[in-house]
């Protein structure tokens, strides 16, 4: 059984451009949540889905977007990337949105 | 969600028992506390959580006072592959998803 996968691992981007990671949740569940963690912080809430809407939202700008299908994969999209985005992004799916959260191994994002 | 407050670091030798403390002065009564841990470049990995009654599990206890105002996470006999950041974080079961990770405690774990 695989579990929650993410692409890419790595990621250099330029400032200004626009990334999209990817997320494949643990089979089973339905619910998708993204993480940022900056070095030596610890994980911050960005967004969930559900039911492919965004249900709840953490303080993070409107650059942060992000989508899910009807399989509950989820893409995390960042518009306009600043240096300050270069982090580690993190995948955590669940079912229900109280589920037991299980995370992937991240995409690390660096801006230059 | 209540915050917490963790020790930053701690150290513990192998085999022996690692206790992990955590304040949540400000928990309400229907916030649960849960416990993950990120080994370093890994997602986070959920360990236990609880109510108010001590939970066991095959990976650690949990230990949370009556007054439930603090707990403690006891990794019975610590390996150095325990080495890691360990979270505890307080909140609502059916309040949405989002986890409040704090800085958490860096613990080391020694031959």
């Amino acid at each position: 059984d695989a579990g929650v996968t993410q692409s890419p691992t790595h990621l250099i981007k330029t400032r200004g451009q626009q990334v999209t990671l990817r997320c494949s949740p643990k089979s089973g569940h339905d619910t998708v949540s993204w993480y940022q963690q900056a070095l030596g912080q610890g994980p911050q809430f960005i967004f969930q889905y559900y039911e492919e809407e965004e249900r709840q939202r953490g303080n993070f700008p409107d650059r942060f977007s992000g989508h899910q299908f009807p399989n509950y994969s989820s893409e995390l999209n960042v518009n306009a990337l600043l240096l300050g985005d270069s982090a580690l992004y993190l995948c955590a799916s669940s079912f229900g949105a109280g589920g037991k959260a299980f995370f992937g191994q991240g995409t690390r994002l660096t801006v230059v | 969600d209540a915050k917490t407050t963790q020790p930053p670091s701690m150290d513990c030798a192998e085999g022996r028992a690692a206790n992990l403390p955590c304040n949540h002065s400000t928990i309400s009564g229907n916030e649960y506390v849960y416990w993950y841990r990120q080994i370093h470049s890994q997602g986070p990995q959920y360990i236990i959580h609880g109510l108010k009654n001590n939970e066991t599990n095959e990976m650690a206890s949990l230990i949370i006072t009556e007054d439930r105002k603090s707990s403690t996470l006891i990794l019975p006999h610590a390996t150095l592959r325990d080495t890691a950041v360990y979270y505890c974080i307080v909140r609502v079961v059916d309040s949405g998803y989002a986890l409040n990770f704090g800085k958490g405690t860096s613990l080391l774990v020694t031959p």
